[in-house]
């Protein structure tokens, strides 16, 4: 069974940029979670979908968004980019049923300058 | 919020040495999952603890859960260099909905 698949594995933008990061979950998973980690902050969850659904939202500004298609593939976006915002992007999937578990995928470097 | 503080923040131990990592929540908590992760890569799943007084081993990792205590202990028996890592105690803050907050990270690094 393939894992989760997330890419680019790595990107530089800069400042004012936006950047779209994808998300392809472990097969029959209908959830989708996206993580932020940072060296400061450490990991702080961002959104996670359910059937193409947002159920729910961490605190984050709205240049952060997303959205899951009906293969519950995801994405995510960062529009107006900024210094700290360079972080790793980690997606995980889960069958949605609060089992506990989620599945990561090896995650997204973004750097910004 | 729910917040969770791990200790220590990191540590070094020798190889064939025992160690614990605490995690403690500001609120009650009703599960508390234990993940590793090595540098720059995604988390591993190493198990769940869901009531008080749970406790659950796999290999030499040995969790337990203190519901009292809003805590919750992570214990390698004789470490090896495989074990280094972040470890990282996660808690459902969202009732079900996989909205997990997570500690702040213990770096483990064993010494051959």
């Amino acid at each position: 069974k393939a894992g989760v698949t997330q890419t680019p594995r790595y990107l530089i933008k800069t400042r004012g940029q936006q950047v779209t990061l994808s998300c392809s979950p472990i097969s029959g998973h209908r959830s989708v979670s996206w993580y932020q980690q940072t060296p400061g902050q450490g990991l702080q969850f961002l959104f996670e979908y359910f059937s193409e659904t947002q159920r729910n939202k961490g605190n984050f500004p709205g240049r952060f968004s997303g959205r899951q298609f009906s293969n519950s593939r995801s994405e995510m976006n960062v529009s107006t980019l900024e210094l700290g915002d360079s972080a790793l992007y980690l997606c995980a999937s889960s069958a949605g049923l609060n089992t506990g578990e989620l599945f990561f995928g090896e995650g997204s470097r973004l750097t910004v300058l | 919020s729910q917040e969770l503080e791990q200790s220590p923040q990191s540590l070094i131990v020798q190889e064939g040495k025992n160690l614990t990592i605490n995690c403690t929540s500001s609120k009650t908590l009703y599960g508390l999952y234990w993940y590793k992760q090595k540098y720059g890569e995604g988390l591993i799943f190493l198990m769940m603890l869901q009531k008080g007084g749970e406790e659950k081993s796999h290999e030499k990792i040995t969790a337990k859960l203190d519901e009292k205590k809003q805590q919750s202990s992570l214990h390698i028996t004789a470490s090896q260099p495989s074990h280094a890592g972040i470890y990282l105690c996660g808690a459902d803050s969202s009732g079900g909905y996989q909205k997990v907050t997570f500690g702040t990270g213990t770096k483990l690094q064993v010494i051959p």
